[in-house]
């Protein structure tokens, strides 16, 4: 069965800070993808991105930046010069062999002005 | 493009009343997903369709819970009859698959307070 930890319950920062979530998987898929969503105090969940098992290449888009490691089985997400804007709580997800996506708990980032 | 549809986002019922909540796909998406979210169990899902079908609903609680798709444009989901512990936030989302995992795309949600 697949599953996804994401050990930072609470995160806390001051604007302009960088900032790392933490992701840890298991699974038995040899194909998988996974997630990133952000779900701010507004309450929807908003897709980041996603990436393919066989793409280990890191991904940049602004100021967020994604670091899949398939050797420690994580997809790390790292926010640069944090803002206020930031502060949401961040799953961490997984799709494969099963249609469904297998959450993590999620982190709750909180950016202080 | 209009995204997920959800009706209605927030629901105040009383214990043993019936309760339906509605999703519209985003048009030529043909998977349908209904999670629920709660403090104790996070983010869980409840049932999936694949073309109007259902394919898995293993997540169902219980047979107090029922799901359909009549269509590729309506889902819903009902709860009959509610109890408090079925307060949660209800989401759709939907996909459009075509033989791989293709990335689920959410509703605003519907928060179901059952008193």
């Amino acid at each position: 069965a697949q599953k996804v930890t994401q050990a930072q319950t609470e995160i806390s920062v001051v604007e302009k800070e960088d900032v790392t979530l933490d992701c840890v998987y298991e699974t038995r898929d040899t194909t998988y993808y996974l997630f990133w969503y952000k779900q701010p105090p507004s309450g929807e969940l908003v897709f980041l991105i996603r990436r393919n098992s066989f793409d280990e290449q890191n991904e940049i888009s602004g100021r967020y930046s994604w670091n899949f490691q398939k050797s420690t089985s994580s997809f790390n997400f790292t926010i640069t010069a944090s803002q206020v804007v930031d502060s949401a709580v961040y799953f961490c997800a997984h799709g494969g062999s099963a249609r469904q996506l297998t959450f993590g708990s999620g982190t709750q980032l909180t950016v202080l002005p | 493009d209009a995204g997920v549809i959800q009706s209605p986002r927030h629901e105040v019922t009383e214990m043993g009343q019936e309760v339906t909540l509605r999703c519209k796909p985003i048009s030529g998406h043909n998977s349908l997903f209904w999670y629920r979210q709660t403090m104790m169990r996070g983010l869980e899902l409840l049932i999936y369709f694949n073309n109007n079908v259902p394919i898995d609903d293993s997540g169902m609680p219980e047979d107090r819970f029922s799901a359909k798709m009549p269509n590729a444009s309506f889902s819903t989901l009902k709860i009959q009859p509610s109890e408090p512990r079925d307060s949660a936030v209800y989401f759709c989302a939907s996909t459009q698959t075509s033989g791989g995992q293709e990335t689920q795309y959410f509703g605003p949600g519907t928060r179901l307070l059952v008193l």
